[in-house]
């Protein structure tokens, strides 16, 4: 079984620029998770999708990041503008019931 | 109180020893309690898991113990080799509709031949 897709794998951008992330979950997992993980620390959840709807997006900066599940399959997550305290690795994890299953990540440095 | 606390920050063992890493909590909702591995470079992935109506779970080398009274977990892995050499995270899942993980702040693990 293919496991959890992401791309890029890494990304370096200049603060107030824009950079998107893609994720190809798990076939077959109807949710979709968008972590950060910040050096030295554990992931943290930004945002849920349950097919192509929000669970929840509570510890998302929605001033600057965004995120969408067209057709409850990909998934994207945009920041813009990125600031330097975005830089960290963007994980995606999916889900059929509990147990969530990471991709490799994408590793974003913002300078 | 949506904190999982968890130690040690780094551990060295010698091959054929027993690692142990522990963790802590304080929401009694939390229903789901994981343990990740992760390489660097590489996501977490999944280790072990357990149920708050279990004591203790084992696979393998690998094995949970979990006191629901004291709000405590910990991941004990048998006969360590170099190749568990990485970072450990625990969490536990926030219950309800959400199945949202709170992680802890990561444990590495130095295993040396």
């Amino acid at each position: 079984e293919a496991g959890v897709a992401q791309s890029p794998r890494y990304k370096i951008i200049e603060k107030r620029q824009s950079v998107a992330f893609w994720c190809n979950p798990i076939s077959g997992h109807a949710t979709l998770y968008w972590y950060q993980q910040i050096l030295g620390q554990g992931p943290k959840l930004l945002i849920q999708f349950q097919n192509n709807g929000v669970v929840d997006d509570s510890q998302l900066p929605k001033d600057r990041f965004s995120a969408e599940r067209l057709k409850g399959v990909d998934s994207t997550l945009k920041i813009q503008p990125a600031k330097l305290e975005d830089s960290a690795v963007y994980l995606c994890a999916s889900s059929l019931y509990y147990e969530q299953y990471f991709g490799p990540g994408t590793r974003l440095t913002v300078t | 109180q949506q904190q999982v606390k968890q130690s040690p920050q780094s551990l060295i063992v010698q091959k054929g020893g027993i690692s142990i890493i522990n963790c802590a909590y304080e929401n009694t909702a939390f229903d789901y309690f994981p343990w990740y591995q992760q390489f660097p470079g590489k996501g977490p992935a999944l280790l072990i898991a357990i149920r708050p109506d279990v004591s203790e779970k084992k696979e393998g080398r690998f094995t949970i113990s979990f006191n629901k009274s004291a709000k405590q977990f910990s991941l004990h892995i048998m006969d360590s080799q170099p190749g568990d050499s990485a970072t450990y995270f625990c969490a536990a899942r926030g219950g309800g509709a959400t199945n949202k993980l709170i992680f802890g702040t990561g444990t590495l693990l130095a295993v040396q031949p």
